[in-house]
């Protein structure tokens, strides 16, 4: 069963402080996202990485920055959060591109409030 | 930037009642996905929509794909309360197949 955690359900962290979302996928799949949600915006990508330390921009970049040391693991950094960086975060992973159907599979995600 | 529009955006119907939820965006794209998300928890993946034509079903749901008219439908028969949710629908990029383009949501209640 295909399987995306996140290390936090909810997170509260205050203005400037140094945030870490981590994320793991079981599913050796080569692709991971992050993105946040939040009400009426549907859902924002901020970064992506197709492989093992590449990431690409994602639409809403700014901010954040992000890393990928191992396959199975995309950390989300917020180098100093702020309060509209509040939000709920998800990740999400999905196969190579050049399978059929390249659904990406959703963590739980992690609602961050930042004071 | 692919724009994906859903609507309505909230959707309020008594159980047996039919309904449809649509999803339109704005450059080509063969790629089309349907998302369920219950309050408090992730999404979860309902249908794939590959091709001009698909029509996939499951249940009481049942989403189609028009390319040409860059139109997805969710057709919901029969409604019942279990079904209540929010659902997105996601657009894949025309040259990057892993970056989807969400719409807004359609935040579904059935009555009872």
């Amino acid at each position: 069963d295909v399987k995306v955690t996140q290390s936090s359900r909810y997170l509260v962290k205050r203005t400037g402080e140094k945030v870490f979302l981590e994320c793991v996928q079981d599913m050796d799949h080569e692709n991971m996202f992050w993105y946040r949600q939040d009400p009426g915006l549907g859902l924002r990508l901020i970064y992506f990485s197709y492989d093992v330390k590449m990431k690409e921009k994602g639409d809403i970049p700014e901010g954040y920055s992000v890393s990928r040391e191992k396959k199975e693991r995309f950390s989300l950094i917020l180098e100093s959060a702020s309060t509209n960086q509040t939000s709920m975060y998800l990740c999400a992973s999905s196969p190579f591109s050049g399978t059929t159907y390249n659904e990406q599979f959703f963590g739980p995600g992690t609602r961050l409030t930042v004071l | 930037e692919l724009k994906v529009e859903q609507n309505p955006l909230f959707l309020s119907m008594q159980e047996g009642k039919n309904y449809t939820i649509y999803c339109n965006y704005s450059t080509t794209s063969d790629r089309l996905y349907w998302y369920r998300q219950d309050p408090g928890k992730s999404l979860e993946s309902l249908f794939v929509l590959l091709s001009n034509g698909a029509v996939k079903q499951e249940g009481r749901l049942m989403a189609s794909l028009d390319t040409k008219a860059r139109l997805s439908t969710l057709h919901i028969t029969a409604a019942v309360h279990d079904l209540s949710a929010t659902y997105f629908c996601a657009v894949s990029h025309p040259y990057n197949f892993n970056k989807f383009y969400f719409g807004s949501g359609t935040k579904l209640n059935v009555k009872p």
